[in-house]
């Protein structure tokens, strides 16, 4: 098994410029995450999906749209990017989300924003 | 408000040193959980220990060990005679009931050196 597994690993785009992140875990797992890390402040939660076809704002969403259209992917776009962006994403997945089980995450995608 | 906060930014240790990491947890919730995980240089993020709050017994795996305390809201974390391996930086994270997020402390890096 492959785990979490995330592409690209690497992104550097102009302010304004839109792009997507691809997740995909092959543990089945229902629920799917993505947060980003920033120097000194962890990670936070971007947005999440308790299953296929849902989506839920988590707790710094804005700029960022998402789509679970197949249980196994979780991709995240950014319409028109900002330096404010330029951080660390990391998509992560769980087979049940209520604090129940533990969170498995994938290598993370750098993405710099000029 | 920071529900987890790790105090030490940075500790430096020579291998084969003991070094621990402090862990202090915010909370209302009597269900929650409490998590250690590991991002080596390389930058993944590795689960150590997941610990539910029902759970007050110490842990051990190998160099490993945590220690609970609730009368104190701490989660600590042991590296017994570390190694450079144990490089990395660790951070702490809490899941509450009904909560689909983790939140994570802004993490404490390790280096240990030969």
């Amino acid at each position: 098994n492959a785990g979490v597994t995330q592409t690209p690993k690497f992104r550097v785009l102009k302010t304004g410029q839109s792009m997507t992140l691809l997740c995909a875990q092959d543990m089945n797992h229902e629920y799917m995450y993505w947060y980003r890390q920033d120097p000194g402040m962890g990670l936070r939660l971007i947005h999440y999906s308790v299953g296929e076809g849902t989506t839920a704002k988590g707790e710094v969403p804005d700029g960022y749209n998402v789509s679970r259209l197949k249980k196994q992917n979780f991709l995240l776009g950014l319409e028109s990017a900002a330096p404010s962006q330029t951080s660390v994403y990391f998509c992560a997945s769980s087979d049940d989300g209520l604090a129940l089980d533990t969170q498995y995450f994938g290598p993370g995608t750098r993405l710099t924003v000029l | 408000a920071q529900k987890v906060t790790q105090a030490q930014t940075e500790i430096s240790v020579v291998e084969k040193e003991d070094v621990t990491l402090d862990c202090v947890y915010e909370t209302r919730d009597t269900t929650y959980y409490l998590f250690w995980y590991k991002q080596p240089p390389s930058g993944e993020l590795v689960f150590l220990i997941r610990r539910n709050s029902f759970d007050e017994q110490n842990e051990i795996s190998g160099r490993y060990s945590w220690n609970f305390q609730k009368s104190t809201s701490s989660f600590n974390f042991t590296i017994t005679a570390s190694q450079v391996v144990d490089s990395a930086v660790y951070f702490c994270a809490l899941s509450e009931a009904d909560d689909y997020k983790l939140s994570f402390g802004a993490g404490t890096t390790v280096t240990v050196r030969a």
